[in-house]
């Protein structure tokens, strides 16, 4: 089946820097896509990842390994609106986003 | 980047009616279009998926009977909540994929169903 793992809920502190995992396994892959959302929002786009290595855009980085089906975002110089929660999403062999659970990120003062 | 859009923003229904939610996109032509569900504190759960011109895919567990799906035109599919029941309330969300570019959704600002 497949599967995309990334941890329910993070507590980082404003100012700071955070990384987010997402490890996956699916059928094929044409892509992984990071998004954020806020409560009673719709997703908004982060990143696009189809290639081994590391994006950078802004305060968010993105980085990806298809060898060991890994990504994580990076956000740097943390602020208290980056509170949401953000999505791990792959695209599968069919062009299907197949989404991960997402993670709950919670920022302290 | 591409826009999509959605109508209503909030609906509130009494329960065994039915609810049509309108998913555009502005700017491009949209080939296939996805409606996904999300519950609180929930991910996205993908109901169905519909082309143009063709009847939608629906995953599995999701009534296609009861969650009508229209996509008539390259630029409008529709989403009608049929007998709509207190369990159906929800954020309703749809996406949208431009036909040139098969790697990235573009989102709607998505639907507040609360069937009373």
């Amino acid at each position: 089946g497949q599967n995309i793992d990334q941890p329910t809920e993070m507590t980082a502190t404003e100012g700071a820097i955070v990384q987010i995992n997402c490890t996956y396994q699916t059928s094929g892959f044409n892509g992984l896509f990071w998004y954020q959302q806020h409560a009673g929002e719709a997703p908004t786009f982060l990143s696009y990842n189809v290639l081994d290595g590391l994006e950078e855009k802004g305060r968010f980085s993105s980085f990806l390994s298809r060898s060991k089906g890994y990504s994580y975002l990076l956000l740097k110089e943390l602020q208290m609106k980056d509170s949401a929660s953000y999505l791990c999403a792959v695209l599968d062999s069919n062009y299907q986003l197949i989404w991960g659970a997402g993670t709950k990120l919670i920022i302290k003062p | 980047g591409a826009v999509v859009s959605q109508h209503p923003s909030r609906v509130i229904c009494k329960s065994g009616t039915s609810v049509k939610i309108e998913c555009r996109s502005l700017d491009f032509q949209a080939t296939t279009m996805f409606w996904y569900r999300q519950f609180p504190k929930q991910s996205l759960m993908l109901m169905a998926t519909s082309n143009e011109g063709s009847k939608a895919t629906y995953e599995q567990g999701v009534e296609k009977d009861k969650f009508l799906i229209n996509h008539a035109s390259l630029t409008l599919s529709t989403l009608t909540v049929t007998s709509a029941h207190p369990e159906d309330s929800s954020f309703y969300i749809c996406s949208a994929r431009d036909g040139r570019e098969v790697n990235e959704q573009f989102f709607g600002p998505g639907t507040r169903l609360t069937v009373l």
